[in-house]
């Protein structure tokens, strides 16, 4: 009964490769989003989707595509992976915007390595 | 665009001492401010927020955090400390009436001795 589930847990890959990362959420939220945690610990939010819709794309390079099917899922895809991408990568729900008194429950993460 | 500061990167107590954490943010309008824990290994989970009304929250696990705006600050306490505390804490704001992002500071390492 996760609410915010993401797979895979770990992601070991070479550079090049494309990879995907799925999440889920079965709160009945409208929003999702994309933190990305560096080595340091920094949380820099990626993107963020409303109701299917793109409504946060921060400086984030096109190699990364986020795709929303429907409201409860945004999968993070990656294209021609680079060391630096190197991070673990948080998925996260809110009700409605962060605007509107909702806070963030966040998924277990996804340790990407690229070697 | 708005930030979030941690002051203290690395804390460590003793079991029972009381603690305080830094966070000042830089926004001048309308904020709502949040303290978000990771424990080793794990997911961020909510501690405890602030929207509106009383400037001083109360949270799970027996944290508390005070808004005070003429500061710009949302300094996060605990009386006294446990061992099963230590984690890493990390202060969050966002600009109501700007957008819809929660800006995270870079968080502090809280260690606890047991």
């Amino acid at each position: 009964d996760t609410a915010v589930s993401q797979t895979p847990k770990y992601l070991v890959t070479q550079m090049g490769n494309d990879k995907s990362i799925k999440c889920e959420q079965n709160l009945g939220h409208d929003t999702m989003y994309w933190y990305k945690q560096d080595s340091k610990k920094f949380l820099k939010i990626m993107f963020s989707y409303n109701n299917k819709e793109l409504i946060i794309n921060e400086t984030v390079p096109n190699r990364f595509s986020p795709k929303s099917p429907d409201k409860a899922h945004l999968n993070l895809h990656i294209n021609s992976l680079e060391l630096g991408d190197s991070a673990v990568y948080f998925c996260a729900s809110s009700l409605g915007s962060p605007a509107y008194n909702s806070p963030l429950h966040f998924g277990n993460g996804t340790r990407l390595t690229v070697t | 665009a708005q930030s979030v500061s941690q002051h203290n990167h690395h804390v460590i107590l003793s079991e029972a001492a009381s603690l305080e954490l830094g966070c000042n943010y830089s926004y001048g309008g309308t904020v709502n401010l949040f303290w978000y824990v990771q424990y080793p290994g794990q997911h961020l989970q909510l501690l405890l927020k602030y929207f509106s009304g009383d400037p001083l929250v109360k949270g799970i696990k027996g944290f508390e955090a005070e808004f005070i705006k003429s500061k710009f600050s949302f300094n996060l306490r605990k009386p006294s400390v446990q061992w099963s505390d230590t984690a890493e804490y990390f202060c969050a704001v966002n600009a109501r009436d700007r957008d819809d992002k929660i800006i995270f500071g870079k968080g502090t390492r809280l260690h606890i001795l047991p």
